[in-house]
Parts: structure tokens; sequence; C-alpha cells
């Protein structure tokens, strides 16, 4: 069974640019969450989507947003970058909210984003 | 704001000891407790996780207790391996579940 898969794994940008990012759940689960990691820290959480609708949203600026398919899979837009949005941007998967086991994210390998 | 926070940043232990790594929580209205660990170059993975109205939970190798008098948490390795080097983050599902809050993560290095 494929994992979580994200895509690009890795992205240069520089200042002002946008950058999208990809990220496919595990087969069966239709929550997606985005975190994400500055070197050497922890994990904010950005965003999670459940059921194609944005259910809550971390402590960031409007130029953080996204958006779910369909098909479960999401995509990660951040407008105007600055260099402080240099970080791993790691996406997870769960099972539909209020289910057993929806609370176990199981991740993806994250895309380095680098902002010039 | 809300965090997960952990004594220490960095932890060095000998190859076969024990290792204990622990976390102290801020939010007080969360009943679901995890830890993860991460290696390097790829996510987090799921090690073992906790419910509120427990206070020890035994995986492979692997302990969690939960003190909630002093809202603390703490991840026990038995004789651990090199393969057991990593990021360890504990992490909290508040009630209602809406988002896991994840603390700041303990370097865990072993020594052969």
């Amino acid at each position: 069974e494929a994992g979580v898969t994200q895509s690009p794994t890795h992205l240069i940008k520089t200042r002002g640019q946008q950058a999208t990012l990809r990220c496919s759940p595990i087969s069966g689960h239709t929550s997606v969450y985005w975190y994400q990691q500055a070197l050497g820290l922890g994990l904010q959480f950005l965003l999670w989507y459940d059921e194609g609708e944005e259910r809550n949203r971390g402590n960031f600026p409007p130029r953080f947003s996204g958006r779910q398919f369909p098909n479960y899979s999401s995509e990660l837009n951040v407008n105007a970058l600055e260099l402080e949005d240099s970080a791993l941007y790691l996406c997870a998967s769960s099972l539909a909210s209020g289910s057993a086991g929806a609370n176990v994210l199981t991740f993806g390998a994250g895309s380095r984003l680098t902002v010039l | 704001g809300e965090s997960v926070g952990l004594h220490l940043p960095t932890l060095s232990v000998q190859e076969g000891d024990n290792s204990i790594i622990n976390c102290a929580y801020s939010n007080s209205a969360s009943d679901y407790f995890i830890w993860y660990k991460q290696e390097s170059g790829k996510g987090p993975q799921f090690i073992i996780d906790i419910r509120s109205n427990m206070d020890k939970r035994q995986g492979q190798r692997v302990t969690v207790l939960l003190n909630k008098t002093v809202k603390h948490l703490s991840l026990q390795i038995a004789a651990t391996q090199p393969g057991d080097s990593a990021v360890y983050f504990c992490a909290e599902v508040p009630t209602g579940g809406f988002k896991t809050i994840f603390g700041a993560g303990t370097r865990l290095f072993v020594k052969a």
C-alpha cells in the first residue's frame, strides 16, 4: 500500500513568488493535514481538510491557502513568499473525522521549500 | 499560545541503556496523546498512543506514561538501539480532535 506522497521533494523560489505543494493521502483516508516544520523546530499546524472542506486553520497569514480535491488529494499554496517561509512542509492523512483511528496521522516525507 | 513542550532538546544514551524522553503539555482540555518518531529525511511516524483515562501503556520496547496531575508525558525506550536515533515528538489531541498539537521535539543520539 502506498503511503502519503508529496511533491515536489525540493522547491527553490525567490521572495515574492508563489509556491504550490501537492499531497496524495493513503487510500481510504479522507482527512489531510498540512504542517510547517522550520529547521530544527517542531511542527506548526497549518490547515486541515476533510471531505473537501477546510475544517480548521492554524495561526498563519491568508497567503497560506489550500484545497482538497474530490479524490482527497490536496494542494498547499503559499503566495508572496517570504524568507521565513523556508521550511519543510509536511502533509499527513488520517481516516475520516470521528472514526476510530482518526487521530493517528500518517505523514509523507515532506516538501523542502527554500526561499531566496 | 498553545504548546506541547519538551524538557530536553537533546538526549544522548549508550546503546543498550534505557531512554526516557519527557514532555510537558499546557492544554488540559485533551483526551489523547501520541508519540511520533522522525528519522532524518522522513516524516514523523506513529510510535504509541495513550488516552487520558490511562496512566500507562506499553508497546514493543516502548512505554508511555501519563501524569495528568502535572500535565506530564514520557516515553521510555528499553534497550536503546542505534536505529532509535531520531527526533521524538509528543503530540496532543484536544477534546474535539480538531488538530494535533506537536511539541518542539527531542533529538535522541544512541552511542555505540
